[in-house]
């Protein structure tokens, strides 16, 4: 089963805006991660957050932690028609493997020139 | 570096027969974990293997199975084919010295049951 929620589901801006998405999870996690997916391609890994990171930035990438919201965000900043994808959330939980990614639902983004 | 590398991209079966997925981890990672991708499940883990181990297991029944050689390739079975298998099946691979939870991804084998 899913970790946790995305949303919007799907967000539609023009090139040039900025783009918010948001991920919830249940459990307690040791790191969340971004995912970008481009239609029916393999995932690519966008940015790392640890649970005792509040704010991490990578380039036109801004994503928060707030642990005791059980909750991030993914800040994409003066989006291109090259960030049209799927972005997901995933957590690594406080036991088990690191290998094991619980992925959210996934924001599908569309940039518009 | 080449990157993680799944065979065969596209496959047709149709429901009962079985399928075999392969998977060439980046070099030097000795960790290969599997994914199912479908519209209505989304992402789920199915397991993960490090050094010809199975170190963890997902929910999904016996039908699914895998395997990891000594050079780190992995390979996943589907056994008696159902027509809810149909998915991007996806593979990732992680440097275990690392530890940071990253994976790297292939682009997937698409499995369609007809």
């Amino acid at each position: 089963s899913q970790q946790g929620e995305e949303d919007p589901q799907a967000l539609s801006i023009q090139e040039g805006e900025n783009a918010t998405m948001n991920c919830s999870y249940k459990t307690s996690i040791n790191n969340l991660q971004w995912y970008r997916q481009n239609s029916g391609r393999g995932l690519v890994h966008l940015i790392l957050i640890r649970s005792n990171e509040r704010e991490k930035h990578s380039g036109r990438l801004r994503v928060t932690l707030d642990t005791s919201k059980k909750s991030s965000s993914l800040l994409i900043t003066a989006s291109r028609a090259a960030d049209t994808a799927s972005y997901f959330c995933a957590t690594v939980g406080n036991t088990g493997t690191a290998s094991k990614l619980t992925f959210g639902t996934g924001t599908r983004l569309q940039v518009t020139l | 570096k080449a990157g993680v590398t799944q065979t065969p991209r596209y496959l047709i079966k149709t429901r009962g027969q079985q399928v075999t997925l392969s998977c060439s981890p980046i070099s030097g990672h000795r960790s290969v974990s599997w994914y199912q991708q479908t519209p209505g499940q989304g992402l789920q883990f199915l397991f993960e293997y490090f050094s010809e181990t199975q170190r963890n297991k997902g929910n999904f029944p016996g039908r699914f199975s895998g395997r990891q050689f000594s050079n780190s390739r992995s390979e996943m079975n589907v056994s008696t084919l159902e027509l809810g298998d149909s998915a991007l099946y996806l593979c990732a691979s992680s440097s275990r010295a690392a530890n940071t939870g990253e994976l790297f991804f292939g682009e997937g084998s698409r499995l369609t049951v007809l």
